[in-house]
This record gives structure tokens, sequence and C-alpha cells, in this order.
């Protein structure tokens, strides 16, 4: 039973355009959700993450929705860049900060931004 | 300077094999974790250890047994290996929770067992 869930495989994008990476979850005690970027042949590294008490988090051309009514979130790049092409990770944990490691992960889903 | 380090990169071994993988991080975390990443791209948490003491320990049989020397070293010992343990393995650390630290994640960039 996949408690985060990243409908979407893959999505290609234009450069320059924006790019919209939907999660999905089930658990309503999660209460902090994070988005990680991973390339080939290496580990996933943080990218941005938003708590429940916020709807919206920005950094820089990324920017997290949560509406946890919906229990959704996405994750928007714009402008897209050739090199956020990468497989990017959906996370929650019902421990805030998720220090204690009990992070649920989506399976991924792989942006390819085209030039 | 690679701020989590796991070796080896690449095993491939038989099966009932006894093998180790090591994770090193010099970023001063007191948290180091293991996570596995299976065949379906799921990345789920095995072991976490908090300043060489195990906080978490998932549903993983017996066979698997971390070993945490000190609280920079977090390695993964697997007795017996089984054609399902074929995975990418991920270690990882992060700061503990404050007012300061998201407690994101540092991961390493996994080992890629393939039992045989």
């Amino acid at each position: 039973d996949q408690q985060v869930k990243q409908n979407s495989p893959s999505l290609s994008v234009q450069e320059g355009r924006i790019s919209i990476l939907n999660c999905d979850y089930t658990n309503s005690m999660f209460d902090y959700f994070l988005w990680y970027k991973k390339y080939p042949a290496e580990g996933p590294t943080f990218l941005i993450s938003i708590s429940s008490i916020k709807d919206k988090n920005e950094d820089g051309r990324f920017t997290v929705f949560l509406n946890k009514s919906a229990k959704h979130l996405s994750l928007h790049i714009v402008p897209s860049q050739p090199g956020d092409s990468a497989v990017y990770f959906c996370a929650a944990s019902a421990d805030y900060g998720g220090s204690q490691g009990n992070l649920i992960f989506g399976k991924g889903t792989k942006l390819s931004v085209k030039p | 300077d690679t701020a989590v380090s796991q070796t080896p990169k690449y095993l491939v071994t038989q099966m009932g094999n006894d093998k180790s993988i090591k994770c090193e991080q010099n970023l001063g975390h007191d948290t180091m974790y293991w996570y596995k990443q299976d065949s379906k791209k799921f990345l789920k948490i095995m072991f976490s250890y908090n300043n060489k003491e195990l906080i978490i320990n998932e549903t993983v049989p017996n066979r698997f047994s971390p070993k945490s020397p000190d609280k920079a070293h977090l390695n993964l010992h697997i007795n017996s290996l089984e054609l399902g343990d074929s995975a990418v393995y991920f270690c990882a650390s992060s700061l503990p929770i404050d007012s300061a630290n998201t407690g994101e994640l540092f991961f390493g960039e996994g080992s890629r067992l393939t039992v045989l």
C-alpha cells in the first residue's frame, strides 16, 4: 500500500517552460514533505521542503505547493533548465524534520528538460 | 570532498555469501541511516542510528546487521545473501531536529548489490 504516490513516472518539458511534478499521499498524519532530486549513479539530494502549517514554500526557481484537504503536493520549476533533468522523489514524514529517518518515499518522476 | 561516502559502489556476488557495505560521513551528523531502493524504485528505510545507538529497525531480515563503530560510520553487513537482496543501498545522515534544521537527509551515492 503506497502512502506516497507519484503517478507520473516521467515528464518531458521544453527548456524555459514550467515543470510541474505531482505527489499524492494517503496518511493524514504526515506533517512534513520533502522533494529530493537524483541524478544517475548519485544519491538523492534534498531540494525543498514544506511543513503542513504552510501551503507554499519557494526557493529560487523551485516552489512547492501543499493542498492538505486534497492530500496533494506539487513541485513547480520555472523556468526549467536542461540541468534539471533528473528523477524527483517526493517524501513525507509524520515526524517533523524527518530526522528520525522514517521518511516515506514515492517512486519518483523522471523529468527530461529538452533544449 | 564527499560528505557521505559508501563503498563499494558496485558489488556482484553469489547467493549464500556474506558481504559488507561501508558508509562514512564527514558532516559531523549524529544520525545515520540505511535505505534500500528496490526494483520498483521505492526508497525504504532499513535502519537508523543516533550516536551509535539503534533507533529504527524496520522489518528487515536478521541476515542484515548494521554496525556503528563510531557516529561517523555505519556499516551494513549481510549474511547468506539471497536473490531478493539485489537492490541499491543508500546510506544517509542528518542533523538532529532543532529550530534551525529541516532534518533533511544527506545521501551517499548508493551501492548497487547484485546477487547471482
